[in-house]
């Protein structure tokens, strides 16, 4: 079955930080894998995604992310984060044929000025 | 605001009563989620539709929960004989065949008392 797995459940930061945010996912097929974030009181949106391609992937708002297909990694990079990044950040991965979105447990992110 | 929208925002219930919500998707997505999150987790999937046909039903799906899809338009999910295991966050996304990942609604926010 896929799974996804959040090793940081809370990472507090000051501003201009760089920031690395760990996903591992069980998946044997093909996927898909993605950023979702959620800011205080709002909906989640799509951070980032990767299909194929270049396994380096880059986002809105300066973030990126790495697919590493033998580590079975997609972890999340900023290299310098704002107090505005504070928000909670889930990583997914969904099934090739259904688009069903197998989500982690997510990380809480807190940047200080 | 063309994105997804969710009615209500949030409902507060006695037990045992039954409630039931709405979904509006994207208007060109033919795909639509229902997920439902808990404090401290990511969201979890419940079942999904490709246009008015209900192709996957998670088994966190009891048999007090049923949704539907009439039209292929938008959904309505229904929780019957309400518990207070039942209190989360109801989550609506809708995607299109592309496989561009899913976008989601604001939530519906269930308090069982």
């Amino acid at each position: 079955a896929q799974s996804v797995s959040q090793h940081n459940h809370h990472v507090i930061l000051s501003e201009a930080a760089s920031l690395e945010l760990g996903c591992n996912y069980s998946y044997g097929g093909t996927v898909n894998l993605f950023w979702y974030v959620q800011y205080p009181g709002q909906h989640l949106q799509l951070l980032l995604k990767y299909f194929s391609g270049d396994p380096l992937v880059k986002g809105i708002k300066g973030f990126e992310a790495e697919f590493i297909k033998s580590k079975f990694s997609f972890n999340l990079r900023k290299p310098s984060v704002q107090w505005s990044d504070t928000a909670e950040y889930f990583c997914a991965v969904n099934d090739y044929n259904t688009d069903k979105l197998i989500f982690g447990t997510g990380t809480r992110l807190q940047v200080f000025p | 605001d063309t994105g997804v929208s969710q009615d209500p925002r949030h409902k507060i219930t006695k037990r045992g009563q039954n409630v039931t919500f709405r979904c509006d998707p994207i208007s060109e997505h033919n795909r639509l989620y229902w997920y439902r999150q808990t404090l401290g987790q990511g969201p979890e999937f419940l079942t999904y539709f490709q246009n008015e046909a209900q192709l996957e039903k998670s088994r966190l799906l009891s048999d007090r929960f049923s949704a539907e899809r009439p039209k292929g338009s938008f959904s309505t999910l229904e929780i019957q004989r309400t518990e207070q295991g039942d209190s989360a966050m109801y989550l609506c996304a809708s995607s299109d065949f592309g496989g561009g990942g899913a976008f989601f609604g604001q939530g519906t926010r269930l308090t069982v008392v």
